[in-house]
């Protein structure tokens, strides 16, 4: 069955760098898309980007350009989003999730279980 | 950008009763391809949330049939015919027309 299992919590102080994997299993790693999907506590959600399983094309919110770095290695199935010059609002969890590269649209249709990142001096 | 809103942002409901949000966005969100970007998902409590509609109206597998989505250029709504205490959580909409994807602030509902 398709899985995507995160990595567990992190915590980072102020300005350190986190970096969470997301391992793919149960599906052809190389025909999706995983997308990057935050939520802070008690807030709503926020896409961060995506990037092409396949081709390691990646795709930035322009709120995140400069500080998020996504990757992938097929060897293993698993995609890795890194962010750097954390603060206290990058605390969050933090969700990777798959949308087919090939379909019309975009959805996400399997998601991981997220990974808390707290940010704390 | 493109701006997402919910209506209601908290919806008691009656088991058995039907229930409705409603979703709007700021431009359409119709694609030169003739689909329509607009996605529906359910984040139960403690959970990561889950894929219930797309491309407007289509239901996710596994989804029962009692949800709905309609709606057209940039006014959406997604319908419960007959809620169940299963379907508590908070709903969300979002637009993946253009890059950055951006959700609804959410439609929190509960029990009443």
């Amino acid at each position: 069955q398709v899985q995507l299992v995160q990595s567990g919590a992190e915590v980072k102080k102020p300005g350190a760098s986190v970096k969470v994997s997301c391992k793919a299993s149960g599906y052809t790693f190389t025909g999706f898309h995983i997308h990057w999907v935050r939520q802070a506590p008690g807030q709503g959600l926020e896409w961060m980007g995506w990037i092409h399983s396949n081709s390691g094309d990646t795709r930035y919110a322009q709120k995140f350009q400069g500080r998020v770095t996504l990757t992938r290695d097929t060897s293993v199935t698993t995609a890795y989003m890194e962010l750097s010059s954390l603060t206290s609002d990058d605390t969050a969890a933090y969700y990777c999730a798959r949308d087919d590269s090939y379909a019309p649209g975009t959805y996400f249709d399997y998601w991981g279980q997220g990974t808390l990142v707290t940010v704390s001096s | 950008d493109i701006v997402m809103t919910q209506s209601p942002l908290s919806l008691p409901v009656i088991p058995g009763e039907p229930a409705s949000i409603s979703c709007r966005s700021s431009q359409s969100l119709l694609h030169s391809n003739g689909y329509t970007y607009l996605d529906w998902y359910l984040q139960k409590p403690g959970q990561a949330p889950q894929l219930l509609i797309y491309l407007a109206s289509n239901r996710a597998s596994g989804v029962p049939d009692r949800f709905s989505g309609s709606g057209s250029g940039t006014d959406f709504t997604l319908k419960i015919s007959r809620v169940e205490a299963e379907d508590v959580g908070v709903y969300y909409c979002v637009q993946v027309l253009q890059t950055p994807y951006t959700f609804g602030p959410g439609t929190k509902v509960d029990i009443k």
